[in-house]
């Protein structure tokens, strides 16, 4: 079956300018994440949705990131006034149960 | 101190060696243990799951948990050049959604 989808797969982008990422999770799954790598690193929590609970926003760095996810399904990650800093893989994963992730391939960021 | 740390390696070894991946952790309420293995400019794949202490083997590939020491390993028998990537511990409690990960330990498998 399908797995989770992200797009784009490589975004550029220019500092100061907002980018927004889009994430597919499998059918079915009711927890969503979203997690960022910055290369070499390894995964750094942003945010966790399950079902109609809130979320945990915990891991978001800044007030310059938010996230939502419509109808219980696709989520999209917002950046706004992107900095240097923020270039980074973000991973978006979903799963049934809170233990095993399933994770798409990955949305490349650079912030020039 | 990081929750869960991990050896970041490089780890370099040859076709057909036995290949052991550690992480230590901190909070004892973790239940759940996961490996991940990443290939360069992909998702992290679900590799091997265990709950609570033990073994559980898969194929050429064995977890081992150690909850008293708060210890988990990863072992590869007959390494194949396949394997080369970055493997990926994490692990979670039974009451929170979000999974705590290792840093990864990157292999490299020699033909």
């Amino acid at each position: 079956g399908a797995g989770v989808s992200q797009s784009p797969s490589n975004k550029v982008t220019e500092k100061g300018k907002d980018v927004e990422l889009r994430c597919d999770p499998i059918s079915g799954h009711t927890a969503l994440y979203w997690y960022r790598q910055s290369l070499g690193q390894g995964l750094e929590f942003l945010i966790y949705f399950q079902g109609n609970s809130a979320p945990d926003k915990s891991g978001l760095p800044s007030d310059r990131f938010s996230a939502e996810r419509t109808g219980g399904s696709v989520s999209t990650l917002t950046i706004q006034r992107t900095q240097q800093e923020d270039s980074a893989v973000y991973l978006c994963a979903s799963s049934f149960r809170s233990d095993t992730q399933y994770f798409g391939p990955g949305t490349r960021l650079t912030v020039l | 101190q990081k929750e869960v740390e991990q050896d970041p390696g490089p780890l370099s070894v040859p076709e057909g060696a036995i290949v052991s991946l550690n992480c230590t952790y901190s909070n004892s309420a973790f239940q759940y243990f996961m490996w991940y293995r990443q290939y360069s400019r992909k998702g992290p794949e679900l590799l091997m799951y265990t709950y609570s202490s033990g073994n559980k083997e898969d194929g050429r590939f064995t977890a081992q948990v150690d909850k008293s020491s708060k210890y988990i390993s990863l072992f590869i028998r007959d390494s194949q050049p396949s394997d080369s990537a970055t493997y990926l511990c994490a692990m979670t409690n039974t009451n929170a959604g979000k999974s705590t990960f290792g840093d990864g330990t990157t292999l490299t498998v020699k033909p």
